[in-house]
């Protein structure tokens, strides 16, 4: 199948804020989430978004949706060194195991 | 807070050895799967299983096999370690559920094992 995209890597400097963008595939995909991975462990959810919302609040974390462009972000605010980690975006297509992007680093600089 | 566990968490090993890498979750989920992840890479499917004496083959081509005779339990076997499975294996499971609506999505959300990290020598 096509392949989920994001970029590799980002770098910011704490207190600012991240955006990490996504780009899927399937214009029918209902659901739309963002992990993240920390060193050496699994997968934590952040949050997921409905494709009938444009955007999701929780926090510190903005999640935008562009149905149109197929387009996911995930905005962090007031970044802290405690956010360096591997984000990941994935789209559910149908029942069937969610496809994942290849994961955007973040690095946040004291 | 998921409650998926994987053990063992770190596995050094001899080429040529048998391992079963387990894996359990307490949720009652239906689907569970296994991926395959070099550190600080991308992460890919190799087996998945819908329930009880279901499994099937992910995207990437995989050596291991799986079972699934009870619903909170989806071990994968290496029948002969080489060097070339070192790598980080992580399990995941989710609830069956379908459809679009609010209630069904949270059934839709893979929870994440602490992973295994298996070296090969």
């Amino acid at each position: 199948g096509e392949d989920v995209e994001q970029s590799l890597f980002l770098s910011v400097r704490e207190g600012d804020s991240s955006v990490i963008n996504c780009t899927y595939t399937d214009s029918s995909s209902t659901y739309l989430y963002w992990y993240k991975q920390e060193p050496g462990a699994g997968l934590q959810l952040l949050t997921y978004i409905f494709s009938n919302m444009d955007m999701k609040q929780d926090q510190r974390l903005t999640v935008l949706l562009n149905k149109k462009d197929k387009h996911l972000s995930l905005r962090i605010a007031d970044t802290q060194t405690g956010d360096s980690a591997i984000y990941f975006c994935a789209e559910r297509r149908g029942n069937t195991p969610l496809v994942f992007g290849k994961g955007t680093r973040l690095s946040v600089i004291a | 807070e998921a409650d998926i566990y994987q053990t063992p968490r770190y596995l050094v090993i001899g080429t040529g050895k048998k391992i079963t890498l387990e894996c359990s979750q307490t949720m009652g989920h239906d689907k569970m799967y296994w991926y395959q992840q070099d550190p600080g890479m991308e992460l890919h499917l190799i087996h998945y299983s819908y329930g009880v004496n279901s499994t099937e083959k992910g995207d990437l081509s995989s050596e291991s096999t799986v079972s699934r005779i009870r619903t909170e339990h989806f071990p994968l076997t290496l029948e002969s370690a080489r060097p070339s499975h070192t790598s980080q294996y992580l399990c995941a499971s989710s609830e069956m559920g379908s459809g679009a609506s609010t209630q069904n999505t949270a059934k839709n959300i893979q929870y994440f094992g602490a992973g295994t990290r298996l070296s090969v020598l």
